[in-house]
């Protein structure tokens, strides 16, 4: 079955920008989407699709796919922006749903 | 407001079966698919199928066919995700979801978490 790839880690000042990547070759014909994990939380849904937002979640948050590459852009991020992030798409090859390993946010 | 409630912790001794419920309110069941997730301790998260609540339809991915059943019950608007012959790679938080659309695999409304222990 196919994979998605997160780097476990990334850091970002307070009030900068940064971009969390998900790679995968299931990427290359379903969208992704992203959740934000906080410790001891359930996982919230932050972007899906082209570049939805549920309602709620703040503008700051985007997100943007090129090939076999999507993204999420926190554009000024905050401290209650610490999280895990989880990228997700459909597995190409099943009809099934594949996970990225989730990147740890840190602000800094 | 959209909640999906779920059944509490449980402690569950290997081979045996745990069953954890998820209680849809602030919407009609039926009208979107629920999924079943879990994530181990310190772990990512791992997606285990889904079923159409409207039809009973599941779809459960490979690692979980033949042990897992994922069932309903429309008057209460519950659904349940049933593992059987546990082991201790099963000690895990399982969340239910509901997605966002008809099969979309966006998950936009999540249960709290129940958390399974196996240990003998």
């Amino acid at each position: 079955s196919s994979e998605l790839t997160q780097d476990p880690a990334v850091s970002v000042a307070l009030g900068q920008t940064v971009r969390i990547t998900c790679r995968g070759d299931s990427l290359g014909g379903y969208y992704a989407s992203w959740y934000q994990q906080k410790p001891g939380q359930a996982p919230l849904l932050v972007i899906y699709g082209t570049n939805n937002r549920p309602s709620g979640i703040p503008d700051r948050f985007s997100g943007s796919s090129s090939g076999n590459t999507a993204s999420l852009t926190i554009t000024g991020a905050q401290a209650e922006d610490e999280a895990d992030y989880y990228c997700n798409c459909r597995d190409s090859s099943v009809n099934h749903v594949i996970f990225g390993g989730g990147t740890k946010l840190t602000v800094l | 407001q959209v909640q999906l409630v779920q059944s509490g912790a449980e402690v569950k001794k290997p081979g045996a079966s745990v069953k954890v419920s998820c209680k849809a309110s602030g919407y009609t069941l039926i009208s979107y698919y629920i999924h079943w997730l879990r994530q181990a301790p310190g772990q990512g998260l791992e997606w285990m199928g889904w079923i159409n609540p409207n039809s009973g339809a599941t779809n459960y991915a490979q690692k979980f066919q033949g042990r897992v059943t994922m069932t309903r019950d429309t008057s209460i608007s519950t659904a349940y995700m049933e593992v059987d012959r546990l082991t201790s790679d099963d000690t895990a938080v399982y969340y239910c979801a509901r997605d966002l659309q008809g099969g979309s695999y966006y998950f936009d409304f999540w249960g709290q978490g129940a958390l399974v222990t196996v240990s003998s």
